[in-house]
């Protein structure tokens, strides 16, 4: 069965500090696998995918093909950073996101 | 930017009753999505959409649940005789080309469904 798991509920840290929150998934082939963050109050959006191999707002996500792991990571986090941030490997194949159970981070002055 | 619509942004219904949430997807997008995420808990996938026909449903999205897209622009979601169970927020979310090949998802900014 398709997972993903996102071990850490919250991760909490201090502006400047380095952010790195974790997601590991179980899926046969090469899924294609998204960050989607929700800013208080707003709509899940799109924070970055794999394919463009891009830094948003600083974050950045390595593929780990062995350790199954797209852990994404900041090396300086600031306080417009708290959010929820969901990883989602695409389905499978089956043209659908399953998203883990999210990380919230909270950034504290 | 182009937007997805949902309405109503919050709906308190009895159990029992049948619901309807809508929504408006981006104008040339060709699959359209469901999902819930129930408070606390994580999305979850309900069902896919395209060429006006489900693509793939969880095994959530049972009898009680149907979609439609009945003019070109809205895709709704019913849910026949609602459950307590069935309190979640609703999300619809649409696609250009689908998932496959890292299209990305636009979301609306949910449903809130409250079933007493």
């Amino acid at each position: 069965a398709q997972r993903v798991t996102q071990p850490e509920k919250l991760l909490s840290v201090f502006k400047g500090a380095p952010v790195e929150l974790k997601c590991n998934y179980s899926y046969s082939g090469s899924p294609e696998l998204f960050w989607y963050v929700q800013y208080s109050r707003q709509r899940l959006q799109l924070l970055l995918r794999h394919i463009s191999r891009e830094s948003i707002k600083g974050f950045t996500a390595d593929l780990n093909k062995g350790e199954t792991s797209f852990h994404l990571k900041k090396p300086f986090a600031q306080e417009e950073d708290s959010a929820m941030y969901y990883c989602a490997p695409e389905g499978g194949g089956y043209n659908k996101l399953i998203f883990g159970a999210g990380t919230r981070l909270a950034v504290h002055p | 930017e182009p937007e997805v619509t949902q309405t109503p942004s919050h709906q308190v219904t009895q159990m029992g009753q049948e619901v309807i949430l809508r929504c408006v997807p981006i104008s040339n997008h060709l699959y359209f999505y469901w999902y819930r995420q129930i408070l606390g808990q994580k999305v979850e996938f309900l069902v896919s959409f395209y060429n006006n026909e489900i693509s793939e449903k969880s095994e959530i999205f049972d009898d009680q649940f149907s979609v439609e897209r009945p003019d070109g622009s809205n895709f709704t979601l019913k849910i026949r005789s609602t459950k307590l169970e069935d309190s979640a927020m609703y999300f619809c979310a649409s696609s250009l080309t689908g998932v496959s090949g890292a299209n990305v998802l636009t979301f609306g900014a949910g449903s809130r469904l409250t079933v007493l």
